[in-house]
């Protein structure tokens, strides 16, 4: 069975520059989350969708941040400008049910993100 | 908010020992606790998760404890052996912050050989 599918896997690119993460989601999973994960701050939810719609986008540090659904198999997250802080890796996770984190969360292998 | 607490934030053992790793959280309501192993380059993949309603549930060498009076939940693994080597992720959701997950900062096991 595929799992949590994204790309891409890795990502270097200049500041400044837009740089759109892609997410494919379990079939049949009607939650998806986006994450990133530092080593000051561990995972951090940033924000998740039930359902194709956004429910809780709370944990998105700044406007340059916009995440999108438009089908129940796809999401992108994307970063426009691109700053070397937003250098991380952003991981992607689907559920069953409606609520935002109390059923089993399926991750992808995330994207590693480098800004110079 | 909800926050969670986890120790050691290193632990070594020797293959066939057992491995104890504990997490502390702060908002009583909280109902859902996963535990997640992480590998190099890989994201991390639930383990075994355990509701409130329930004290301890096991799964053939991994065991997850709850204490809700003390607000603490435990990993245990016993016969440990390499490939149990990775960072293992504990974390809670309640109701009261939108039953989002939050995470404990992680613990990175070494199984000696």
């Amino acid at each position: 069975d595929a799992g949590v599918i994204q790309s891409p896997r890795h990502e270097v690119t200049e500041m400044g520059q837009e740089v759109t993460l892609r997410c494919k989601p379990i079939s049949g999973h009607n939650s998806l989350f986006w994450y990133r994960q530092t080593m000051m701050r561990g995972l951090e939810l940033l924000i998740y969708f039930n359902n194709n719609v956004p429910i809780d986008d709370s944990g998105m540090p700044e406007d340059r941040f916009s995440a999108k659904m438009p089908n129940a198999s796809f999401s992108t997250l994307k970063i426009q400008p691109s700053e070397p802080r937003d250098s991380a890796v952003y991981f992607c996770a689907s559920s069953h049910g409606t609520g935002a984190g109390d059923q089993p969360q399926h991750f992808g292998d995330g994207t590693r993100l480098s800004i110079l | 908010g909800e926050n969670v607490e986890q120790h050691p934030s290193t632990l070594s053992v020797q293959e066939g020992d057992s491995a104890v790793i504990k997490c502390t959280y702060s908002d009583s309501a909280s109902n859902y606790f996963p535990w997640y192993k992480q590998e190099l380059g890989k994201g991390p993949q639930l383990i075994i998760d355990i509701r409130s309603n329930v004290g301890e549930k096991k799964d053939q060498r991994i065991a997850v404890t709850l204490n809700k009076t003390a607000k603490h939940f435990s990993l245990h693994i016993t016969e440990t052996q390499p490939e149990d080597s990775a960072v293992y992720f504990c974390a809670a959701s309640s109701p009261e912050y939108g039953n989002k997950l939050v995470f404990g900062a992680g613990t990175i096991l070494r199984v000696k050989s």
